[in-house]
């Protein structure tokens, strides 16, 4: 079966501070992990995918195989950063796995 | 294309009274996930369906939850005699199902109030 992680529910951070938002996943076979965003009462939105290997908004993830782990990274953070982040995994067989999220605040 | 939609936005049901909530998926998408948000809470995952069928129901409560995906229409996620332990936040997500590069989108959820 496959499962993610998001150790932290909370993560509060200063304006400028770098962050990082773990992740780690359990699963067979090769997975496609994402990082979804949700701002406050709107719909969950993609924010990146380990395939495209592509920044978005600054933030980076960079896919672990050995470590299992898929952990969102921003060198600067904003305050419109503030955010609920969901790890996500998609097996072979379609299913989307979702970790618990991590509530992301930074403060002024 | 629309996006995905869910209706209604908002409902409001008093205990004992069924709930009824509708997804659409995006055009071309057969694949469709139901989640529930409990205030401050992450995302848990009720069921996966495919067009008929119903391919992963394991975090759905297997009292009083259903849900179909008709080959025509909306994805309902039923609700039956509910309690107010099932006021949440209720998402879909729909996806093509095509392997690598997929991705899922969400709808804006339906926010039920048991009262």
């Amino acid at each position: 079966a496959q499962r993610v992680t998001q150790p932290e529910k909370l993560l509060s951070v200063f304006k400028g501070a770098p962050v990082e938002l773990k992740c780690n996943y359990s699963y067979s076979g090769s997975p496609e992990l994402f990082w979804y965003v949700q701002y406050s009462r709107q719909r969950l939105q993609l924010l990146l995918r380990h395939i495209s290997r592509e920044s978005i908004k600054g933030f980076t993830a960079d896919l672990n195989k050995g470590e299992t782990s898929f952990h969102l990274k921003k060198p600067f953070a904003q305050e419109e950063d503030s955010a609920m982040y969901y790890c996500a995994l998609f097996n072979a067989g379609n299913m989307l796995t979702f970790g618990g999220g991590t509530r992301l605040m930074v403060k002024p | 294309n629309a996006g995905v939609m869910q209706n209604p936005r908002h409902l409001v049901r008093r205990r004992g009274q069924e709930a009824r909530l509708r997804c659409s998926p995006m055009k071309g998408h057969s694949h469709v996930y139901w989640y529930r948000q409990l205030p401050e809470e992450g995302l848990k995952f009720m069921v996966y369906l495919q067009k008929e069928n119903i391919i992963d129901e394991s975090g759905m409560p297997k009292e009083r939850f259903s849900a179909e995906f008709p080959k025509e229409g909306p994805s309902i996620l039923r609700i039956q005699q509910v309690v107010r332990g099932d006021s949440a936040a209720y998402f879909c997500a729909s996806s093509t199902g095509a392997g690598m590069n997929t991705e899922a989108f969400f709808g804006q959820g339906t926010r039920l109030t048991v009262v």
